[in-house]
């Protein structure tokens, strides 16, 4: 079975401020991918990146990076100098090989205050 | 163009009414998707459709009917249905149908309220 743990349900920053959002995920599958969503309240689930089992590398891009770690099984999310504009629900999701079904967590309400 | 349009955006209908939700996407995708979502939680997926034809099923209840009529066109036909079903609609599409590893693009929704 798979499964995703986004602990924090809400978080409030204050613009400019740093947030990480943690996802910590469990499968008994060896190839997997990892995904990021951000949903505004417009509704549309917008993709942010995929990241697959077997490359560990760190990515960034602008003011998001993510940090994956199979070792602790996480796939964590920073969006540094944040803005008004982040404030969304970010969604962390894993899918194996040979299953097109996505597993959600739960889901942060990140909430940028001016 | 990563867009996937969905129409219509917000729909009212009563538990007596037959109404469909469309979506549609030019990228040529071969994998579309209907997805449920409750407010504050996480999509839960419906119905996959792989190079037009049902692939998965999440044993979701006859009242809902999906159709794929060609490779970029998904519907979702409704009939009484109850409130319990108004929800976030969202449909979506991916490029790999079964390999797991494509990312899925989602439309805006149709934001169903059942009266």
């Amino acid at each position: 079975a798979q499964k995703v743990t986004q602990a924090q349900t809400e978080i409030s920053v204050v613009e400019k401020e740093d947030v990480t959002l943690d996802c910590v995920y469990e499968t008994r599958d060896t190839t997997y991918y990892l995904f990021w969503y951000k949903q505004p309240p417009s509704g549309e689930l917008v993709f942010l990146i995929r990241r697959n089992s077997f490359d560990e590398q760190n990515e960034i891009s602008g003011r998001y990076s993510w940090n994956f770690q199979k070792s602790t099984s996480s796939f964590n999310f920073t969006i540094t100098a944040s803005q008004v504009v982040d404030s969304a629900v970010y969604f962390c999701a894993l899918s194996s090989y040979g299953n097109n079904r996505l597993a959600f967590g739960k889901g942060n309400q990140v909430v940028v205050i001016p | 163009d990563t867009e996937v349009t969905q129409t219509p955006k917000h729909l009212v209908m009563g538990m007596t009414n037959k109404k469909s939700l469309k979506c549609e996407q030019h990228m040529g995708h071969r994998a579309m998707y209907w997805y449920k979502q409750k407010a504050k939680k996480p999509p839960e997926l419906m119905f996959v459709y792989s190079y037009e034809k049902l692939s998965i099923n999440e044993s979701v209840p006859s009242r809902f009917s999906p159709e794929c009529p060609n490779s970029s066109l998904l519907n979702l036909h409704l009939h009484a249905l109850q409130p319990e079903d108004s929800a976030l609609y969202l449909c979506a599409s991916s490029q790999d149908s079964a390999g797991g590893n494509t990312e899925a693009f989602f439309g805006q929704g149709t934001r169903l309220t059942v009266v």
